[in-house]
């Protein structure tokens, strides 16, 4: 069964501090997809992760993918509070489906 | 640029009562077509995903179905609401490969 599992679920950090989101796979798939979602709101594209290896950066926010590991992490960097939101990875699972994680709430306090 | 468009935005529905959410994509042609459930504090359930007009699979078993009326249109519908179909639906679309863009979603209540 596939699974694509998040850790933490819930992350409550300060704003300045500097954490790292974990999105561990079951299945074979090079692609992995990185989304923010807010309160209320649709999903936003974060990154996307084609490679092995491939890392990409956007503000204070790092991902990468390590498929032989089948982990993607999210580093966030001096967080602040508008990183506020609960970010989804996502994985290929065929050419027209794709697999979600159930979500890391980030909450960042001042 | 595409665009995608859900309507409408928030729905209050008895139970029992009938279902129809709708969706379309401006800006692209043959797009697969995604829907999705989210309940409350929860994570992304796929529901439905179609790749061409007429063509829908679905993913989860329940009293929701969905069509294809048209190459951009992704309708969902029910014929009777059950509580438990309360949450926040999003459609979404992708090209190519699956990498996926999201409507603004339909928040959905049943009572």
């Amino acid at each position: 069964e596939l699974k694509v599992e998040q850790n933490p679920l819930f992350l409550s950090m300060q704003e300045g501090k500097n954490y790292t989101i974990y999105c561990n796979y079951s299945t074979t798939s090079d692609r992995l997809y990185w989304y923010r979602q807010d309160p209320g709101k649709s999903l936003e594209s974060l990154f996307v992760l084609l490679s092995n290896g491939a890392v990409k950066q956007e503000g204070r926010l790092m991902a990468s993918l390590d498929t032989k590991a089948r982990l993607s992490t999210l580093h966030i960097t001096a967080a602040v509070h508008d990183l506020s939101a609960t970010y989804f990875c996502a994985v290929d699972i065929s050419r027209n489906d794709m697999r979600f994680g159930a979500g890391t709430r980030l909450t960042v306090k001042p | 640029s595409q665009t995608i468009h859900q309507w409408p935005a928030t729905l209050v529905q008895p139970v029992g009562s009938p279902l129809s959410l709708e969706c379309t994509v401006e800006g692209t042609s043959n797009p697969n077509l995604y829907w999705y459930r989210q309940a409350a504090g929860r994570g992304l359930q796929l529901l439905f995903y179609s790749v061409g007009i007429g063509q829908i699979s679905s993913e989860v078993p329940q009293n929701l179905s969905a069509s294809r009326p048209q190459d951009r249109q992704f309708i969902l519908s029910s014929k009777k609401l059950l509580l438990s179909d309360s949450g926040f639906y999003l459609c979404a679309w992708s090209v190519r490969r699956p990498e996926q863009f999201f409507g603004p979603g339909t928040r959905l209540t049943v009572l």
